[in-house]
């Protein structure tokens, strides 16, 4: 059974924080993806990487970095955290080269005041 | 993927009626469409998918159509039950989603009894 955790089910920080938002799964899986979920707006590809320090700029990278410098880890980098940043964001990995199911953590619910 | 229109936003059915979700895309390389059902204060889980060489795919109650050309897809739900109350995402991708997905706005399926 596929295990996606996330750090933090609830984060609260201050507007020009640094924020570190970290993703672990235990499937060996070669693809990991960052996506934020705001009303009405569906989920948004932030980041995605298919391989150990390698990343991609999704649809909404702007003020967001990534490292993935192990397999089962991808860390998601708010580097001066923005009140419209405060989303909730959900981590996901796949299989393979051809991806197929994203299996999603529970996400973390951010709050930049 | 590029665009992915969703329709409609809320519907309301009765238990034991169908409902249809229905979806339209913009990137003629899709090839990869899933269907995530999200309940309340969970993670998008994976129901069904159907890939570009498919037109048809049936998962009991569940079933997912397919139309290339047309460049849309819809999510059937047949005899629905108080546990299909959720909110639904249809998704696209190029590359079979190892490059992420794009996600429509979402559906929020209400069943009444």
């Amino acid at each position: 059974d596929v295990k996606v955790t996330q750090s933090s089910r609830y984060l609260v920080k201050r507007t020009g924080e640094k924020v570190f938002l970290e993703c672990v799964q235990d499937m060996d899986h070669e693809n990991m993806f960052w996506y934020r979920q705001d009303p009405g707006l569906g989920l948004r590809l932030i980041y995605f990487s298919y391989d150990v320090k390698m990343k991609e700029k999704g649809d909404i990278p702007e003020g967001y970095s990534v490292s993935r410098e192990k397999k089962e880890r991808f860390s998601l980098i708010l580097e001066s955290a923005s009140t419209n940043q405060t989303s909730m964001y959900l981590c996901a990995s796949s299989a393979g080269l051809a991806g197929d199911e994203q299996y999603f953590g529970p996400g973390t619910r951010l709050t930049v005041t | 993927g590029e665009n992915v229109e969703q329709h409609p936003s809320t519907l309301s059915v009765q238990e034991g009626d169908s409902a249809v979700i229905k979806c339209t895309y913009s990137d003629s390389a899709s090839n990869y469409f899933p269907w995530y059902k999200q309940e309340l204060g969970k993670r998008p889980q994976l129901i069904i998918d159907i890939r570009s060489n498919v037109g048809e795919k049936k998962d009991q109650r569940i079933a997912v159509t397919l139309n290339k050309t047309a460049k849309h897809f819809s999510l059937h739900i047949t005899e629905t039950q108080p546990e299909d109350s959720a909110v639904y995402f249809c998704a696209e991708a190029s590359g079979g989603g190892a490059d992420g997905l794009t996600f429509g706005k979402g559906t929020h399926l209400i069943i009444q009894p």
